[in-house]
């Protein structure tokens, strides 16, 4: 089974810093099966990338993703104050997995 | 656009089966896979199974003894039943839609989630 390990666990910035969330694959994950969600506090998660660097519907253009193999990383270019929230990166598979988050938090 | 309800009992017993429901509005089962996934009180997002519109089915290892999903067209409902809770299977449940081409290989997300329907397992 594939663990997939996000990190920092927390991150502490201000608006308009720029933020950079890690996940790591314990093996190599297909790009084509990597997505990131935002969930705030009391609110199902949305889907903010699929195919680890494709934007979903409606989701701004500072947010952006890349990566591959076993390296995945979150950006939000400049932190606006709706952003401050829990993030994580789900791999697609035959057991499909989640990382474990990372917070975002205001500094 | 597409909506999804969770609904059912939010008090189960210990060793007894829960059961939801997540019913589709404004749009159609066909064509998607359909994922119940579950966030225990302050905890992270945990995966329980997800089902194809035909009725093929996905289930983590962890729970698959426990966890049936089914999907009722004619209602556009999908439902989860999982039996012999505990109090660890406390927690709030969602229905999300997936979608995922397996022709190329390509995941597209879990783009439609439901609010989610919070079930607490006590006697």
């Amino acid at each position: 089974e594939i663990v997939l390990t996000q990190s920092p666990g927390t991150l502490s910035l201000s608006p308009g810093e720029r933020a950079t969330l890690s996940c790591r694959a314990s093996q190599s994950v297909s790009s084509s099966l990597l997505a990131w969600y935002q969930q705030k506090p009391g609110q199902a998660p949305r889907l903010l990338i699929y195919a680890a660097s494709r934007r979903a519907t409606g989701i701004p253009d500072r947010f952006s993703g890349s990566g591959s193999g076993t390296d995945f990383t979150l950006t939000i270019s400049r932190l606006e104050p709706e952003d401050f929230a829990v993030y994580y990166c789900q791999r697609y598979g035959n057991s499909l997995t989640f990382g474990g988050g990372t917070k975002v938090e205001i500094k | 656009q597409v909506q999804l309800q969770e609904s059912g009992p939010g008090l189960v017993k210990p060793s007894e089966t829960l059961s939801l429901t997540c019913t589709v509005s404004n749009g159609s089962i066909s064509s998607y896979y359909w994922s119940w996934i579950r966030q225990s009180p302050g905890k992270g997002l945990e995966w329980i199974g997800h089902i194809y519109y035909t009725g093929s089915t996905n289930y983590n290892p962890s729970l698959k003894s426990r966890v049936t999903i089914s999907v009722d067209m004619s209602n556009n409902q999908v439902s989860l039943k999982l039996s012999s809770v505990a109090a660890a299977d406390t927690a709030v449940y969602y229905c999300a839609r997936m979608w995922y081409a397996s022709n190329w290989d390509y995941y597209y997300g879990m783009d439609v989630w439901g609010q989610g329907t919070t079930v607490i397992v006590s006697s």
